[in-house]
């Protein structure tokens, strides 16, 4: 499987500052996500980092909240910005299209577990 | 909204089959299924996925149903370790979806 890096892997924050959150793999990978996990509850999809254009964002999460980057097909970046509280979650990266591995497996990486005071 | 329903917890004790359940009444003739589990504070792993046919590989078994609106993940000797909240998808396989989750089954195993 695709080996999945996550920095930070956990971080206390101030509320009103920014964190950026960096994804690196292993392998190049075709597809690259970005996950939300709250306390308690399941995996929340914010959105797919594609290379070298604007990410594409599900519905309730927005680009100056959680801007992303994906220079290239190894490495994206999500950034949490003007934190309060109730972003206080889990950050998953997730990558799919991984080089030998069959086209639709998702694997995850170990996520980062960010706390807003 | 999840395409898939699960009970929120079951219980198994240690050595025995686990058998989770899953309703996906709504499935569409291109979407898999697919399972994925998530250990206390760890990234979602996959377990298996497929299509109409059961498939087994060294983690479980996958029973679907013949009209494809349930299915069944097998854990044939749950251990300690399988303790974890187990997700059933449903999903197209096209380039760009990605899984959309649930909330899952919540498996505890206990000696």
């Amino acid at each position: 499987s695709a080996v999945i890096s996550q920095k930070p892997s956990r971080d206390i924050c101030q509320r009103g500052t920014s964190l950026t959150i960096q994804c690196q793999v292993d392998s190049q990978v075709t597809m690259m996500f970005w996950y939300r996990q709250q306390p308690g509850q399941s995996l929340t999809l914010i959105a797919t980092a594609n290379q070298g254009s604007e990410a594409t964002y599900e519905s309730g999460f927005v680009i100056d909240k959680f801007p992303i980057s994906r220079p290239n097909l190894t490495f994206s970046t999500l950034t949490v910005s003007n934190m309060s509280p109730e972003d206080s979650s889990i950050y998953l990266c997730s990558v799919e299209g991984a080089r030998g591995r069959p086209y639709n497996e998702q694997f995850f990486g170990p996520g980062t577990r960010l706390t807003v005071l | 909204d999840a395409k898939t329903t699960q009970p929120p917890s079951m219980d198994c004790a240690e050595g025995r089959a686990a058998n989770l359940p899953c309703n996906h009444s709504t499935i569409s003739g291109n979407e898999y299924v697919y399972w994925y589990r998530q250990i206390h504070s760890q990234g979602p792993q996959y377990i298996i996925h497929g299509l109409k046919n059961n498939e087994t590989n060294e983690m479980a078994s996958l029973i679907i149903t013949e009209d494809r609106k349930s299915s069944t993940l097998i854990l044939p000797h749950a251990t300690l370790r399988d303790t974890a909240v187990y997700y059933c998808i449903v999903r197209v396989v096209s380039a760009g979806t990605a899984l959309i989750f649930g909330k899952g089954t919540t498996l505890s195993v206990s000696s």
